[in-house]
């Protein structure tokens, strides 16, 4: 089955820390960049962050730059986000998403998990 | 940054009749816009992209139209599991890329 699988999110002190993870399969994981998304309760979805397929390329959305790090392991059909600093604003339902290239040239999104929820509150 | 305006914020309509959602990009974004549709307790799911193409499954009552700033969404006859909300998405300037903030079709 084609399917992403999100794990790791929780509650968390502000200025705390989490590493969330995403399990890939039924697809060729390699040959996709990745994403993480999340969304706030009642808002529309926001793009976290980018990683080619073969991790050469990163990008960061202005809000987390400095504070989260994004990668991935083709071996293991996986992609981490570590996240530091956390902030109340970062408090969402964050999602793996699958571009529908391997690079920059795609830009929309053809598979997404469920998501995994990161509440940051003291 | 491009700014992504959905219209109406909701939309109410019976089973059977035409849903017409609007998305007006505040630069020109060509014919790269995306549209998504979001379930209750789902993630959002690809409809269209490039403005026109419908993606793999998606049944033809979903068309999208336009390009440089004006885009609609039209699902022809309004089928239950179509009440949703529904999100336009531009990935001209990507990343980051911006999304509208949403119509809501529900049932009249």
């Amino acid at each position: 089955e084609v399917q992403l699988v999100e794990s790791g999110g929780g509650v968390v002190q502000p200025g705390g820390s989490l590493r969330l993870s995403c399990a890939a399969s039924g697809f060729t994981f390699q040959n996709y960049a990745m994403h993480w998304f999340r969304q706030a309760p009642g808002k529309g979805p926001e793009w976290v962050s980018f990683i080619r397929y073969d991790s050469r390329s990163i990008y960061y959305a202005d809000s987390v730059r400095g504070r989260f790090t994004i990668s991935r392991d083709n071996s293991k059909n996986s992609l981490d986000l570590q996240m530091n600093s956390l902030r109340a604003e970062d408090t969402a339902l964050y999602y793996c998403v699958k571009d529908v290239e391997g690079d920059l040239t795609g830009g929309f999104f053809d598979l997404w998990g469920r998501g995994t929820r990161v509440t940051v509150s003291s | 940054e491009i700014v992504m305006t959905q219209s109406p914020a909701t939309l109410s309509v019976s089973p059977g009749e035409r849903a017409t959602l609007s998305c007006r990009a505040s630069h020109r974004v060509s014919t790269n816009l995306a549209w998504y549709q979001q379930k209750p307790g789902q993630p959002p799911r690809l409809l269209i992209f490039g403005a026109s193409t419908r993606a793999t499954g998606v049944p033809a009552r979903f068309s999208g139209s336009g390009s440089g700033t004006d885009f609609t969404l039209t699902i022809s006859s309004l089928q239950s599991e179509d009440f949703a909300v529904y999100y336009c998405h531009q990935y001209n300037n990507w990343p980051p890329g911006s999304f509208g903030q949403g119509t809501q079709v529900e049932i009249k």
